[in-house]
C-alpha cells in the first residue's frame, strides 16, 4: 500500500533562513511524489513533482525537493524563506494505477519576520 | 479559465438532512476527485471518477454518493448527514488520471452538521 508520512506538524523558521519540510514515503514500485501548498481558506496548489530522472526537482515559488531512494524521502526545501511562504504543506504519492493520491497529514510552516 | 469551482462555499445541516455538493472544471480534464480534509488527518479520498461515465470508491466512501454528470461536472451527495461528516470538502481534477499528472483543486466547501 502507498503512504506518505510528514513527521513534523509544525515548522518555524526565520525569514531569510533555509527551510526544510520533511516527507518519507512507502510505495510498491516506482514512486510518483508530489508537494502541494495550502494557504488559509484556499484549495491546494501544486508545487512540484518527482516522476523520474534528476533527484533534485525544482518547482514553483523557488521551492525544490530532493528525492532520496535509499532513505525513501522527498523533503521540500527553499534556500531563503519568505514570510509569504507561511502555509500548510502536503506531501502526496500517487498509486500505481494512477487513480488515487495518498496525502500526508500536512506540515504547518511559519516564517517569522 | 475558472479552473475548478465548487458550490456552496459554506453549508450548515442538521443531522439527517441531505445535500449535494457541486463541482465543475473547465480544463477538459478526464479525472475528477472528491476529498475531505480534517485536522490532523490530511486529505482523504472519498470517491473518484477516472473518466466520464465511471466512478470508484476511495478511502472513505461510506455515507456518500457521487455522480459524474458529464465531463465537466462531478457532484457529491450526502443522503443523511451525520456530525462525523463535518469537514471541509475539496473537489479536484487532473488531465489524464495518469501517474504523472498533478491535480487541480477547487476552493473547498466547509460543511457543518449539527
Amino acid at each position: 500500500a502507498q503512504s506518505v508520512a510528514q513527521p513534523e506538524d509544525q515548522v518555524n523558521v526565520a525569514e531569510g533562513n533555509p527551510l526544510t519540510v520533511k516527507c518519507t514515503y512507502s510505495v510498491s514500485g516506482n514512486p510518483y511524489l508530489f508537494w502541494y501548498v495550502q494557504y488559509p481558506n484556499r484549495g491546494l496548489q501544486f508545487l512540484l513533482k518527482y516522476i523520474t530522472g534528476d533527484n533534485l526537482v525544482k518547482g514553483s515559488y523557488g521551492f525544490e525537493a530532493e528525492f532520496n531512494k535509499s532513505q525513501t524521502s522527498f523533503h521540500l526545501k527553499k534556500p531563503s524563506a519568505l514570510v509569504s511562504d507561511s502555509a500548510l504543506y502536503f506531501c502526496a504519492v500517487r498509486d500505481n494505477t494512477g487513480n488515487q493520491f495518498y496525502f500526508g497529514t500536512g506540515t504547518s510552516l511559519t516564517v517569522i519576520p | 479559465n475558472a479552473g475548478v469551482t465548487q458550490t456552496p462555499k459554506f453549508q450548515v445541516l442538521k443531522t439527517g438532512q441531505s445535500m449535494t455538493l457541486q463541482c465543475a472544471q473547465d480544463m477538459n480534464h478526464n479525472s475528477m476527485y472528491w476529498y475531505r480534509q480534517d485536522p490532523g488527518m490530511g486529505l482523504r479520498l472519498i470517491y473518484y471518477s477516472a473518466s466520464e461515465g465511471t466512478t470508484d470508491k476511495g478511502e472513505v466512501p461510506n455515507g456518500y454518493n457521487v455522480s459524474r454528470l458529464n465531463k465537466r461536472e462531478f457532484s457529491l451527495r450526502l443522503e443523511s448527514a451525520a456530525p462525523s461528516q463535518t469537514s471541509v470538502y475539496f473537489c479536484a481534477s487532473s488531465e489524464k488520471g495518469a501517474k504523472v499528472d498533478e491535480q487541480f483543486f477547487g476552493p473547498g466547501t466547509r460543511l457543518t452538521v449539527l
